[in-house]
């Protein structure tokens, strides 16, 4: 089946540094990355959706500038945390469309803590 | 916009037996997509069954059944013969039709299923 690796899957940074993100679709290719935040014991929280070749589509109350995506690739999509903070402590899940049926294929996630 | 509804934050439900999660959700569009996600402990989010609103038939996938009631918008999700390796956060979640363009999920809060043996 169709699967998208994310990289790392925990990341441990100092307040003032920058964070990358990685998720590359391995068997089929993304045209379209989903980037997600979630705070503990909560739902999804789109942030921006990646098109390959083109600028991402942030949601509203996003920052774009704190948040970077990158979408040089069919198979690969990378995400920023630009300045990190301690408040931008959570866990972040990068998603594809497969495009078989509506299906959507989700990475593993990335336990981002800045300290 | 669309919104979905997980009106149960918790629910539990002894080992073998049946349990139905609720989702309502809101659309004005005729066609699109439905799906039931779970997140166990790890965090890794599971697709458990899709349900596509053109379709009358409910999806069934082995232990895992839904209601699909379009009129009334409601997407239920019945887990059978409930077993320990069920037990989860499960979100419910929608999606437009892709000619539509906006491919995205609208996620519901989701339910979190405790298993008892």
């Amino acid at each position: 089946g169709a699967v998208v690796s994310q990289h790392p899957s925990w990341v441990i940074c100092k307040s003032g540094t920058s964070v990358k993100i990685e998720c590359r679709s391995l068997d089929f290719q993304a045209t379209t990355m989903f980037w997600y935040r979630q705070f503990p014991k909560q739902s999804l929280m789109l942030m921006a959706t990646s098109n390959e070749g083109s600028k991402a589509t942030y949601e509203q109350g996003v920052e774009k500038d704190k948040f970077l995506i990158n979408h040089a690739s069919l198979t690969l999509s990378t995400l920023t945390v630009t300045s990190a903070h301690p408040e931008d402590s959570s866990f972040y899940i990068c998603s594809a469309s497969t495009g078989r049926g509506g299906g959507y294929t989700f990475g593993s996630g990335t336990r981002l803590t800045v300290v | 916009a669309q919104t979905v509804t997980q009106s149960q934050p918790e629910m539990s439900v002894q080992e073998a037996e049946t349990v139905t999660l609720s989702c309502t959700y809101d659309t004005s569009e005729s066609d699109y997509y439905l799906f039931w996600y779970k997140q166990p402990p790890s965090r890794q989010m599971i697709l458990v069954i899709r349900q596509e609103a053109y379709k009358q038939q409910n999806a069934t996938e082995n232990r895992f059944s839904v209601n699909f009631q379009k009129a009334a918008k409601s997407f239920s999700l019945k887990i059978s013969d409930s077993q320990l390796g069920d037990a989860a956060m499960y979100f419910c979640a929608y999606r437009s039709p892709l000619y539509f363009g906006n491919e995205k999920l609208t996620f519901g809060t989701g339910t979190r299923l405790t298993i008892i043996p």
